[in-house]
């Protein structure tokens, strides 16, 4: 069985560029999360999406968007980078939509210059 | 706002003694509570869980106790390991909302040999 993966693991963007995150869901589940987790802090939800469709958002502004493929592996873009953009950022992956039970990934570091 | 709070940042404990990290909210409407532990370089793992209509729940080394009328909730980890050494995080969900957890900042576990 294969778990939740991410890339890149590590990336540093300039402020006002955009950025393409990638999560591949452990086999068997239908359903991805995202969050947001900036240091010191606990992770903040973005949203999730279940076969393929946008299934809750957090509170998050609309240049983050996220897309979900028929294979469940899921894309997280964030337009016009700021600075407090500079988190790890986590993928979740679960067998329904309303599971408490989240397998993350390693996450992907991001830091915006 | 932050709805889940973890007082303790970090917290020290001999191996082989009992560990209690705890956890408090503000939400009276959360009805369901989750600890994961983090590893670094890895992402949370689940670990227990406890409904709102529980007062305790067990799992092996692994207990965790709701008190809804002071809403503190706490994990009782018997007897410390040093592969418990990890972030712990407490997160809480509301009814039909259940996918988005409110992460409190986690509490660093470092078991002492």
């Amino acid at each position: 069985e294969t778990g939740v993966t991410q890339s890149p693991t590590h990336l540093i963007k300039t402020r006002g560029q955009q950025v393409t995150l990638r999560c591949s869901s452990q086999s068997g589940h239908n359903t991805v999360s995202w969050y947001q987790q900036a240091l010191g802090q606990g992770p903040q939800f973005i949203f999730q999406y279940y076969r393929e469709e946008e299934n809750g958002r957090g509170n998050f502004p609309p240049r983050f968007s996220g897309l979900q493929f028929p294979n469940y592996s899921s894309e997280l873009n964030v337009n016009a980078l700021e600075l407090d953009d500079s988190a790890l950022y986590l993928c979740a992956s679960s067998s329904t939509a309303n599971s408490y039970e989240q397998y993350f990934g390693p996450g992907t570091r991001l830091t915006v210059t | 706002d932050q709805q889940v709070k973890q007082n303790s940042p970090s917290l020290s404990v001999q191996e082989g003694r009992i560990s209690i990290l705890n956890c408090d909210y503000t939400n009276s409407m959360f009805d369901y509570f989750l600890w994961y532990k983090k590893y670094p370089a890895e992402g949370p793992t689940f670990l227990i869980s406890i409904s709102s209509i529980k007062d305790k729940n067990e799992d092996g080394r692994f207990t965790v106790f709701l008190n809804k009328s002071a809403k503190h909730l706490s994990l009782h980890i018997v007897p410390s390991q040093p592969g418990d050494s990890a972030v712990y995080f407490c997160a809480a969900s509301v009814g039909d909302s259940n996918y988005q957890l409110i992460w409190g900042a986690g509490t660093k576990l470092i078991i002492k040999p």
